[in-house]
């Protein structure tokens, strides 16, 4: 089975950076993905990390620990149509996705 | 667009009834995955589908739900009897064949309301 945590909420200043944090438990690993969901709308993809060390695509960057069950997602230069739901999911041998409960982050003016 | 369509968007009906969603994934991708998401939570996975083979059910997935792909393409899930915990967005995704990593494809899902 899965186990994954992230934090609930997270705030931050519009410019500022944030760094959602994911640990995970998890039976035949293969991989961990970043989606970020809007209010209403569907999950849209933004990384996917399978070895170590650090992803950076624009102004989000995603880093994964195997050995520590642990990934993060960093989100640089915060715009306000940042403010979302950000998830956190880990991608298991038999092809499935099992997702975190997301980090809704408010990025204030 | 070629994204992944589900219809309807919205669902409203009565305890008792059935329902049947349908979702249409990208065009040649091979795996459908079917989810559900209640408010201030993730996506949770419910079954999915290599081609018309249905490959895996989630135990959340009761013997009132029932999901089929019959030729390889589209896939619909119906629920039967709806309860009021059946209440949720029900989510399909897509991936193709051969990817280095298994991206899914989210569509805009159906929002059930079971009153």
């Amino acid at each position: 089975g899965q186990n994954i945590d992230q934090p609930t909420e997270m705030t931050a200043t519009e410019g500022a950076i944030v760094q959602i944090n994911c640990t995970y438990q998890t039976s035949g690993f293969n991989g961990l993905f970043w989606y970020q969901q809007h209010a209403g709308e569907a999950p849209t993809f933004l990384s996917y990390n399978v070895l170590d060390g650090l992803e950076e695509k624009g102004r989000f960057s995603s880093f994964l620990s195997r050995s520590k069950g642990y990934s993060y997602l960093l989100l640089k230069e915060l715009q306000m149509k940042d403010s979302a739901s950000y998830l956190c999911a880990v991608f298991s041998n038999d092809y499935k996705l099992s997702f975190g409960a997301g980090t809704t982050v408010t990025v204030r003016a | 667009d070629t994204g992944v369509s589900q219809d309807p968007r919205h669902k409203i009906t009565k305890r008792g009834q059935n329902v049947t969603f349908r979702c249409d994934p990208i065009s040649e991708h091979n795996r459908l995955y079917w989810y559900r998401q209640t408010l201030g939570q993730g996506p949770e996975f419910l079954t999915y589908f290599q081609n018309e083979a249905q490959l895996e059910k989630s135990r959340l997935l009761s013997d009132r739900f029932s999901a089929e792909r019959p030729k390889g393409s589209f896939s619909t899930l119906e629920i039967q009897r709806t309860e009021q915990g059946d209440s949720a967005m029900y989510l399909c995704a897509s991936s193709p064949p051969g990817a280095p990593y298994n991206e899914q494809f989210f569509g805009p899902g159906t929002r059930l309301t079971v009153l």
